[in-house]
């Protein structure tokens, strides 16, 4: 059965740093890896999607990257602002004909101007 | 393209009551899938519908069950409301056709409706 864990639950940082939200996962035979936003009491909006076969993915200041060997996945944010203040979550989804994600608790973040 | 709508955003039931939530997808996409999140937590898969019929369900009880329309609309109904039944319910739309070079399967997220039930 798949868990997916996220490292660390909270983060507070000053503006302008680099930041890493780590999210692992048991079973490596995953079909993608997703990572969301959700601002408070709001849905969820979609940042990147790391398909199985790939390594990385790039939007603007964030960049996802998957090691499926270690059952890990990283979501960097370079040059962090007091707007990406909000949860991530991440959520996988299995090989096979299983569609529904599967997901972390998220890590919420503070960038504190 | 409005993306994934769903209605209403806030509602307050009673416990015992029945409620209907829907969610409009986004346009291109035929497969709905809901969630439930709860304050703190993080969303529970509760059914996926495809071709108008249940594909995949979660560990939710008979009280939650759902219907998607010819034109991929969904809804979700929940009978007999608990206390515990409180949460934002999540409707997220995604393609069951893989498009070459596309991200597949990508699952894009409604604003959720807010339910309260006292």
């Amino acid at each position: 059965k798949q868990e997916v864990t996220q490292i660390p639950a909270a983060l507070s940082v000053p503006e302008g740093e680099n930041l890493v939200l780590n999210c692992s996962f048991t079973d490596s035979a995953i079909y993608n890896l997703q990572w969301f936003r959700q601002d408070p009491g709001k849905g969820l909006t979609s940042l990147l999607l790391i398909q199985s076969s790939q390594r990385e993915q790039t939007s603007g200041r964030l960049n996802a990257s998957l090691d499926k060997s270690s059952g890990r996945s990283t979501l960097y944010i370079a040059a962090s602002q007091p707007g990406d203040s909000a949860t991530y979550l991440c959520a996988s989804r299995n090989a096979g004909n299983n569609r529904k994600l599967i997901w972390g608790l998220g890590t919420s973040l503070a960038v504190n101007p | 393209d409005a993306g994934v709508t769903q209605s209403p955003t806030h509602l307050i039931k009673t416990r015992g009551q029945q409620v209907t939530l829907r969610c409009s997808p986004k346009s291109g996409h035929d497969t709905v899938s809901w969630y439930q999140q709860a304050l703190g937590q993080g969303p529970q898969f509760i059914f996926q519908y495809y071709e108008e019929e249940e594909r995949q369900r979660g560990n939710f009880p008979d009280r939650f069950s759902g219907h998607q329309y010819p034109n991929y609309s969904s809804e979700l109904n929940v009978n007999a409301l608990l206390l515990g039944d409180s949460a934002l319910y999540l409707c997220a739309s995604s393609s069951n056709i893989m498009e070459p070079g596309q991200g597949s399967h990508e699952q894009y997220f409604g604003p959720g409706t807010r339910l309260t039930v006292t």
